[in-house]
């Protein structure tokens, strides 16, 4: 079965710096999707970025982006120029070819002003 | 499009009651998702459709719960008879599957609090 882990619990990163959030996966597929979900005090679930397996190329929305190294099975997502509203709680999720999703446990992200 | 749309946003009940919470997934997407969040186990999937059809259950807790989904755009999940600790927040998710062809993303609905006395 295809696991997720994010080994961070919490994090923090002050307003206009880098933070690099963690996830590895584990998988004996070499077909798959990754994402990173955000889910602030709101509850709502929203996507932040995806990559395909198949893409050697980091996947990139604004100021998210992310590090797939596929070998080493890792995904890391950075946040570059922090804001307020990034604050939230992050999870990385893995879509097999079966279209089931698995979720990591999440990243808390707290940005100091 | 509206999104994914749950019913009702928030549930107070109390224990052995039956509680029924409904999810309307994105037009034309042809996979649902059940989950559950708590603080203590996460994000969980209960259990996923594909083309109306139940695929995977075996993250149901136990025989309390039950889903379906009678047509496309609607599925119900639910707790019979509830209990506190099934107090939680409760996602339904939607997507598109076409194998990997489209690599389609899940689309979370708001969520349903549900509080169990």
């Amino acid at each position: 079965a295809q696991t997720v882990t994010q080994s961070q619990p919490e994090m923090s990163v002050q307003e206009a710096e880098t933070v690099t959030l963690s996830c590895t996966y584990d998988t004996s597929e070499s077909d798959y999707y990754l994402f990173w979900y955000k889910q602030p005090p709101s509850r709502q679930m929203i996507l932040v970025i995806r990559q395909e397996a198949y893409k050697q190329q980091n996947a990139t929305e604004n100021r998210f982006s992310v590090n797939f190294q596929k070998a080493a099975k890792s995904f890391s997502l950075k946040i570059s120029d922090s804001q307020l509203g990034d604050a939230a709680m992050y999870f990385c999720a893995y879509r097999d070819t079966g279209n089931q999703f698995y979720f990591g446990t999440g990243t808390s992200l707290t940005v100091i002003p | 499009d509206a999104g994914v749309i749950q019913s009702p946003r928030h549930e107070v009940t109390e224990m052995g009651q039956e509680v029924t919470l409904r999810c309307k997934p994105i037009s034309g997407h042809n996979s649902l998702f059940w989950y559950r969040q708590t603080m203590m186990r996460g994000l969980e999937l209960l259990i996923y459709f594909n083309n109306n059809v139940p695929i995977d259950d075996s993250g149901m807790p136990e025989d309390r719960f039950s889903a379906k989904m009678p047509n496309a755009s609607f599925s119900t999940l639910k707790i019979q008879p509830s209990e506190p600790r099934d107090s939680a927040v409760y996602f339904c998710a939607s997507s598109l599957a076409h194998g990997l062809a489209g690599g389609e993303t899940q689309y979370f609905g708001p969520g349903t609090r549900l509080l169990v006395l």
